[in-house]
């Protein structure tokens, strides 16, 4: 079974604090995925990655960067936590191919990040 | 933009009864990938069923199934014979052509379901 494991669960930090949420894929994907999940607003795209130190921006980068530094590994950092950053935040990973068929990502268990 | 909309927050079903769950998406891609995610509570996501756009067929997996009704953009699931381990939040999502650093799934704002005993 594919296993995506996350940091922590639960996480409370304090505003202006550097945050790191580290993702941890065991099944050699080569797409690892950031999202942030809010009552109302489904998951929104952070950053995504597609290859070791290769990262591109998702829908809502503002705030976040990434760092891939070995292939089963993917970080996101707030580099100065603000209270509008409290959420729960999923890391997603999946295969690829190269071709045109699409394989599922398969997502971690979540941090909820408490920002005070 | 691609856009994916659920427009019932909240359901709610009797065990063993059949509920349908809504969901339409925007696009003017004529191959795509669209999917129902479920995110019980306290657990991970996990994949339910996916419908590729070219597939006429409705996709099907044991007691989901999918009306996939593209000239309309609708997706809704079926959940039959509905249990208490159905109960979560469901996500729609879509997804456009290309590969590789495209694999970009769009969600929209989920459905929570809830199973009456």
């Amino acid at each position: 079974d594919v296993k995506v494991t996350q940091s922590s669960r639960y996480l409370v930090k304090r505003t202006g604090e550097k945050v790191f949420l580290e993702c941890v894929q065991d099944m050699d994907h080569e797409n690892m995925f950031w999202y942030r999940q809010d009552p109302g607003l489904g998951l929104r795209l952070i950053y995504f990655s597609y290859d070791v130190k290769m990262k591109e921006k998702g829908d809502i980068p503002e705030g976040y960067s990434v760092s891939r530094e070995k292939k089963e590994r993917f970080s996101l950092i707030l580099e100065s936590a603000s209270t509008n950053q409290t959420s729960m935040y999923l890391c997603a990973s999946s295969f690829s191919s190269g071709s045109f068929i699409y394989y599922e990502q398969y997502f971690g268990p979540g941090t909820r990040l408490t920002v005070t | 933009a691609q856009t994916v909309t659920q427009s019932q927050p909240e359901m709610s079903v009797q065990e063993a009864e059949t509920v349908t769950l809504s969901c339409t998406y925007d696009t003017s891609e004529s191959d795509y990938y669209l999917f129902w995610y479920k995110q019980p509570p306290s657990r991970q996501m996990i994949l339910v069923i996916r419908q590729e756009a070219y597939k006429q067929q409705n996709a099907t997996e044991n007691r989901f199934s999918v009306n996939f009704q593209k000239a309309a953009k609708s997706f809704s699931l079926k959940i039959s014979d509905s249990q208490l381990g159905d109960a979560a939040m469901y996500f729609c999502a879509y997804k456009g052509p290309g590969h590789g650093a495209t694999n970009k799934l769009i969600f929209g704002t989920g459905t929570l379901l809830a199973v009456q005993p």
